[in-house]
C-alpha cells in the first residue's frame, strides 16, 4: 500500500523550532516530488513547500520563506520540514503529499498523510 | 505570488442538483489548475488536474473546465457523498496557491 505518515508535531513556544518528518512506503519515493501543505484549525489549505526528487528544485510559500527548510533522504524514504522561528500563525495540521506525475508538467497530489499537528503558543 | 479567488465560499444544494464552483487566478495560468475535495477530519483527495483531466477513480459527474484565468468545477447530479469542501490549486508558478475553498452543504 502506498502510504505517507507524518510525525514530529507538538506544542512549541513562539520563536521555537520543530522538525517534522514524513515516512513514505509502498512506492518509489525517490522519483516523486513531495510537498508540505498545512491547514490552520477551521481554515483552508495552504501550500507550504515542495522538493523535487533529487532535491535540486525547492520552493516555499512566502509566509514561511527564510524560516522553514525542506529536505529529503531518498535512501531512507523520508521527507523533512525544519521549522524555525515559529509564529502563532504557523499553528496548523501539516500534511505531506506526493505529486503523482513524475517527469511531467502535470501536478496532482494523490497520496496524503493523515497530518501532524503543530501548535505554537505561549 | 499568484492569487486564486474561489467562489462561492459556501453553498447549499440538494441531492441531484448541478453545482458549479469557480476559481479566478490573478494572472493567466494556462490550464495549470487542479481541484481537490476534502471531507471533515480527512486529507484532501485530488479530483481533476490540468483544469479538466479527471483523475482515475473519480466519478464522471465531476468535470472541470477553463483556461487562462477562469476555471470551473461542475458536479452534475450531486450525491450524498459529495457534501464536502472543495479547493482549487494553481500549479503554474511557484509558490503554488490554493483557493479559499467552497463548502458544499445539504439544503
Amino acid at each position: 500500500e502506498e502510504q505517507l505518515v507524518e510525525s514530529g508535531g507538538g506544542l512549541v513556544h513562539p520563536g521555537g523550532s520543530l522538525r517534522l518528518s514524513c515516512a513514505a512506503s509502498g512506492f518509489t519515493f525517490s522519483t516523486h516530488t513531495v510537498v508540505w501543505v498545512r491547514q490552520a484549525p477551521g481554515q483552508g489549505l495552504e501550500w507550504v513547500s515542495s522538493i523535487s526528487p533529487g532535491s535540486h528544485d525547492i520552493y516555499y510559500a512566502d509566509s514561511v520563506k527564510g524560516r522553514f527548510t525542506v529536505s529529503r533522504d531518498n535512501a531512507r524514504n523520508l521527507l523533512y520540514l525544519q521549522m524555525d522561528n515559529l509564529r502563532v500563525e504557523d499553528t496548523a495540521l501539516y500534511f505531506c503529499t506526493r505529486d503523482y506525475y513524475t517527469g511531467s508538467p502535470l501536478e496532482a497530489y494523490d497520496i496524503w498523510g493523515q497530518g501532524t499537528m503543530v501548535t505554537v503558543s505561549s | 505570488a499568484i492569487q486564486v479567488t474561489q467562489s462561492p465560499s459556501s453553498l447549499s444544494a440538494s441531492v441531484g442538483d448541478r453545482v458549479t464552483i469557480t476559481c479566478r487566478a490573478s494572472q493567466g495560468i494556462r490550464n495549470d489548475l487542479s481541484w481537490y475535495q476534502q471531507k471533515p477530519g480527512k486529507a484532501p483527495k485530488v479530483l481533476i488536474c490540468a483544469a479538466s483531466s479527471l483523475q482515475s477513480g473519480v466519478p464522471s459527474r465531476f468535470s472541470g473546465s477553463g483556461s487562462g484565468t477562469d476555471f470551473t468545477l461542475t458536479i452534475s447530479g450531486l450525491q450524498p457523498e459529495d457534501f464536502a469542501t472543495y479547493y482549487c490549486l494553481q500549479d503554474h508558478d511557484f509558490p503554488f496557491t490554493f483557493g479559499g475553498g467552497t463548502k458544499v452543504e445539504i439544503k
